[in-house]
């Protein structure tokens, strides 16, 4: 049980351009939802607080004009990378939270041309 | 032996000894651990967890040890198998939140 599935798990886009990575908790309702971003060889940051039915909540640093986040049912959320470049190329990975546990999903590698 | 690389330390030991990862966390008013494992390419996976009411817990083959007066956490791994290697992170959560904040990480690579 507590399966969260990110789709898809890689994408090459071009710089300028926007592209969306969805996360789905498979088996269980996820009243909230967390977005983290992975540089190579570093540790898992924080990007943002996704709670159902109401806006995100975003880590100082993080822009959320950029990074759009929208978390429409208990199932899905998705995070939107608009205007990418090649400084957003990195693994985002979600998690999804079950009785104040995270669990997580298998990540999204994006890499900006 | 243990060294510092650009960004991640890195722990090599032998297949069948015993592997010890450091953590330091930051805040004293975190009240629960957790250790997660991270292969590469992949998410991270949950290996055991402790609360700030306890300074030991045993899983198979794991233990995590808690030290409050000086906010470090540990974690054990018996006789190391090549599947252990990988990326290990220390993370913590504070009271009256879910959010999780991440150590720095630590390499293991198990060497036959």
């Amino acid at each position: 049980g507590a399966v969260v599935s990110q789709h898809p798990s890689w994408v090459i886009c071009k710089s300028g351009t926007s592209v969306k990575i969805e996360c789905r908790s498979l088996d269980f309702q996820a009243t909230t939802m967390f977005w983290y971003r992975q540089f190579p060889k570093q540790s898992l940051m924080l990007m943002a607080t996704s709670n159902e039915g109401s806006k995100a909540t975003y880590e100082q640093g993080v822009e959320k004009d950029k990074f759009l986040i929208n978390h429409a049912s208990l199932t899905l959320s998705t995070l939107t990378v608009t205007s990418a470049h090649p400084e957003d190329s990195s693994f985002y990975i979600c998690s999804a939270t079950l009785a104040s546990e995270q669990y997580f999903g298998p990540g999204t590698r994006l890499t900006v041309t | 032996g243990e060294s510092v690389g650009l960004h991640l330390p890195t722990l090599s030991v032998q297949e069948g000894d015993n592997s010890i990862i450091n953590c330091a966390y930051s805040n004293s008013a975190s009240d629960y651990f957790i250790w997660y494992k991270q292969e590469s390419g992949k998410g991270p996976q949950f290996i055991i967890d402790i609360r700030s009411n306890m300074d030991k817990r045993q899983g198979q083959r794991v233990t995590v040890l808690l030290n409050k007066t000086v906010k470090h956490l540990s974690l054990q791994i018996a006789a190391t198998q090549p599947g252990d290697s990988a990326v290990y992170f220390c993370a913590e959560k504070m009271e009256d939140t879910d959010k999780l904040i991440f150590g720095t990480g630590t390499r293991l690579q198990v060497f036959p």
